[in-house]
């Protein structure tokens, strides 16, 4: 079972938003600003999407945002395309013990 | 950006040691901090450790202490995951990352082992 929870799935039509929670603790999500988001395509490594909670790496389009409130943090697609069709996963920074925890993984799914 | 390449995928018996390697190119190690994450077959991603080469700093996830040894040798820029007394459910797939400030720019390939008797 993972640190933090995200849903199972997540669908929607092309051109509409969707969003994804990442639900963790007050040791982790609610205590850091050190929250990232992962695409990973099936059979390929981890992308990076989203770092310290809303920033964007270079080459990763503005369709993907992130933000937090309290322990949630949510990664929203916006103009959702086929290409977006993946999992994605969420990770948080949970202090000098812990280190880092990730969420379960949400399979997105472009109608 | 660093570029980080693996060795080759492994088959091992139970009881035995993996040691995986990640070669950083475009970079130093000295730059960055490398991070393993490991994710079993259709699992999460899980978070195994991590070394700060410019500082010998090594962590590690509270499952993998006293059974995972991180290192790296800075003078060929690669990094390196040892993992000991193998189990059937050590079998997946181990990536190396680098790591800043705990969040992960860029991959290696993945490194598949299998663990089997």
């Amino acid at each position: 079972q993972s640190a933090l929870t995200q849903p199972a799935s997540v669908s929607g039509s092309p051109g509409q938003s969707i969003t994804i929670s990442c639900t963790g603790t007050s040791s982790d999500v609610g205590s850091y600003t050190l929250v990232s988001w992962y695409q990973q395509q099936p059979g390929k490594a981890p992308r990076l999407m989203i770092y310290e909670v809303n920033k964007r790496p270079s080459g990763v389009s503005n369709r993907f945002s992130g933000s937090k409130s309290g322990n949630t943090a949510s990664l929203t697609i916006s103009g959702l395309r086929a290409e977006d069709e993946a999992n994605y996963y969420c990770s948080s920074y949970a202090g000098s013990t812990t280190f880092v925890v990730f969420g379960g993984g949400t399979k997105v799914t472009v109608l | 950006q660093v570029q980080l390449v693996q060795s080759g995928s492994e088959v091992k018996k139970p009881g035995s040691s993996v040691k995986v390697s990640c070669k950083a190119s475009g970079g130093t190690l000295r730059s960055y901090s490398v991070a393993w994450v490991r994710q079993a077959p259709g699992q999460a991603l899980e978070w195994v450790g991590g070394i700060i080469p410019v500082l010998g700093v090594v962590s590690y996830a509270l499952g993998f202490q006293g059974r995972a040894t991180i290192t790296a040798d800075e003078s060929t820029n690669t990094a390196y995951m040892e993992l000991n007394s193998l189990r059937s459910d050590d079998t997946a797939v181990y990536y190396c990352a680098g790591d800043r400030d705990r969040s992960f720019h860029s991959w290696g390939q993945g490194t598949p082992v299998t663990v089997s008797s």
